[in-house]
């Protein structure tokens, strides 16, 4: 059974650096590509980043200068590290299995973690 | 970037009722399309890929098509677990890009 879990510290300071983790389960990190979504509150979804099966990255233009996402294959584990937050990335954030192939989509997501960026 | 245009941002229903929700790419995007519905407070589950191809689980009554530029999102006969919001989503260019959202209610 494939599952995703969100992590992270629920509040953070404007201009400070936001650190998640996506715990899986059910599922190889080094055959599974997992992406980045958030949602700001009342808002739609914006994909942040992907990381590949075999490691690699790729992310979204708009927000490519403070992103990092990264992984740990042995703890099954994928990280987003996000610098110099600001209000407008006040988001849940969720964490999805991308399936790639001919098509790619998000088959199986996180609950996601809320984030709030205030002082 | 590709520009996902929804429509309508919301509409209600009744039981029983066929609805549609239609996006509009604004370059063509080959099929490459999903459909996800979101309840309140939950992750988004996947509904449509390939723009016409059921997820596994997904009730029959749910049904995507479209070609080019434009894609819709049926459901034949509206049951009280479809309230929720609906998005589609294009990954034929990066950045992958989501429609604003179409929020159904019951009637």
């Amino acid at each position: 059974q494939v599952q995703l879990k969100e992590s992270g510290p629920g509040l953070v300071q404007p201009s400070q650096t936001l650190s998640l983790t996506c715990t899986v389960s059910g599922l190889s990190l080094t055959s599974n590509s997992v992406s980045w979504i958030r949602q700001p509150p009342g808002k739609g979804l914006e994909w942040m980043g992907v990381i590949w099966s075999n490691g690699g990255t790729d992310y979204n233009s708009a927000i490519k200068s403070r992103l990092s996402i990264s992984r740990d294959t042995s703890k099954s584990q994928v990280f987003l590290k996000m610098n110099s937050l600001q209000t407008e990335d006040t988001a849940m954030y969720f964490c999805a299995r991308m399936r790639t192939g001919n098509y790619w989509y998000f088959d199986f997501w996180g609950p996601g973690t809320m984030v709030t960026v205030s002082s | 970037d590709i520009q996902m245009t929804q429509s309508p941002a919301s509409l209600s229903a009744s039981l029983g009722e066929t609805v549609s929700i239609e996006c509009l790419a604004s370059e063509g995007i080959s099929n490459d399309l999903a459909w996800y519905q979101q309840k309140s407070g939950k992750s988004p589950q996947l509904l449509i890929y390939a723009a016409s191809r059921l997820q596994d689980g997904v009730p029959s009554r749910f049904s995507g098509s479209g070609s080019g530029t434009r894609y819709s999102l049926k459901i034949s006969g509206m049951q009280p677990e479809d309230e929720a919001d609906y998005f589609c989503q294009q990954s034929y260019k990066y950045p992958l890009t989501f429609g604003s959202g179409t929020k159904l209610e019951i009637k």
